[in-house]
C-alpha cells in the first residue's frame, strides 16, 4: 500500500461546480498535513495546509479525518483558474522533515 | 525577495555520462529537499538537509545519485553514469521552522533528459 494515495482523476467539472477530493494516508502516526497545487509543467505551490478542527480558504475547504486516516479538498463554484493538479501531502511523523506526496488529481473546470 | 533557484533549467546528456544539478534555496532557509518527478508522476522524496543534522538519504534510488549542501546553503545533486530512466524533473525546495510543520518553496526545476 503506498503511504499517500489519491484518485489519479481527472475529475472534469462544469465552472460553478462543487468537486471534492479525498487522499489516504497509511501512517496513523503522520502529524501535518498539507494540500499543494501544481499547474502543468509548473512547480508545486501550497494551496492550504489542513488542521485538526478543518479549515475554509474563501471557496476552499479541507477537512482531516483522522479514524478513517483521510484528507479531503472541497472547492466550492469552480473556476476555470482551479484547473491544475492536487497533490495531498503529509508529514508522517513527528520531529522529521520529511514530506510524502500523493501523486495528485487532475481536476479540468470546463466552460 | 528571490525564491528557490535551480540550474540548468534544462540538461540533456547522453547516457553514461555524469550531471550535476544546482540548487539555491531561499536566504536562511534551514531545511532543503530534492524530489523528481517522472512524466504524469507524483513527486518522489529523494534526500533532505537540515540544519548542521546528517541529511536523510533515504529515498535516493541507487549509489549513482548523491547530494551536499555547502555552507548549509547551496546544494548540488550529483548523478552518476545517467541512465535513461533517470530522466525526470528535479524540483528543490526549501522550507524554515518546526519540523514538518511549514511550507515547501519549491524552485521551477531542471528538466533532465537522458539520450
Amino acid at each position: 500500500r503506498k503511504e499517500v494515495e489519491q484518485d489519479p482523476g481527472p475529475f472534469n467539472v462544469p465552472e460553478g461546480a462543487t468537486v471534492a477530493f479525498n487522499c489516504t494516508y497509511s501512517n496513523s502516526a503522520s502529524q501535518s498535513f498539507f494540500w499543494y497545487r501544481q499547474d502543468c509543467r509548473k512547480e508545486p505551490k501550497l494551496l492550504m495546509s489542513v488542521y485538526s478542527s478543518g479549515n475554509e480558504d474563501g471557496r476552499f475547504t479541507a477537512q482531516l479525518n483522522r479514524a478513517s486516516q483521510y484528507i479531503s479538498l472541497l472547492i466550492r463554484d469552480s473556476k476555470l483558474s482551479d484547473s491544475a493538479t492536487y497533490l495531498c501531502v503529509v508529514n508522517p511523523a513527528s520531529g522529521t522533515y520529511k514530506y510524502i506526496f500523493g501523486t495528485g488529481t487532475r481536476l479540468k473546470v470546463l466552460a | 525577495g528571490a525564491g528557490v533557484s535551480q540550474s540548468p533549467s534544462n540538461k540533456v546528456t547522453e547516457k553514461g555520462k555524469d550531471v550535476e544539478l544546482r540548487c539555491d534555496p531561499i536566504s536562511g532557509h534551514t531545511a532543503l529537499y530534492w524530489y523528481r518527478q517522472s512524466l504524469g508522476q507524483g513527486l518522489e522524496f529523494l534526500i533532505y538537509f537540515q540544519g548542521n543534522s546528517a541529511p536523510d538519504k533515504s529515498g535516493l534510488p541507487s549509489d549513482r545519485f548523491s547530494a551536499e549542501r555547502t555552507g548549509g546553503s547551496v546544494s548540488t545533486l550529483t548523478i552518476q553514469r545517467t541512465q535513461q530512466e533517470d530522466s525526470a524533473v528535479y524540483l528543490c525546495a526549501s522550507s524554515n521552522g518546526l519540523a514538518g510543520v511549514r511550507e515547501q518553496f519549491f524552485g521551477p526545476g531542471t528538466r533532465l533528459t537522458v539520450l
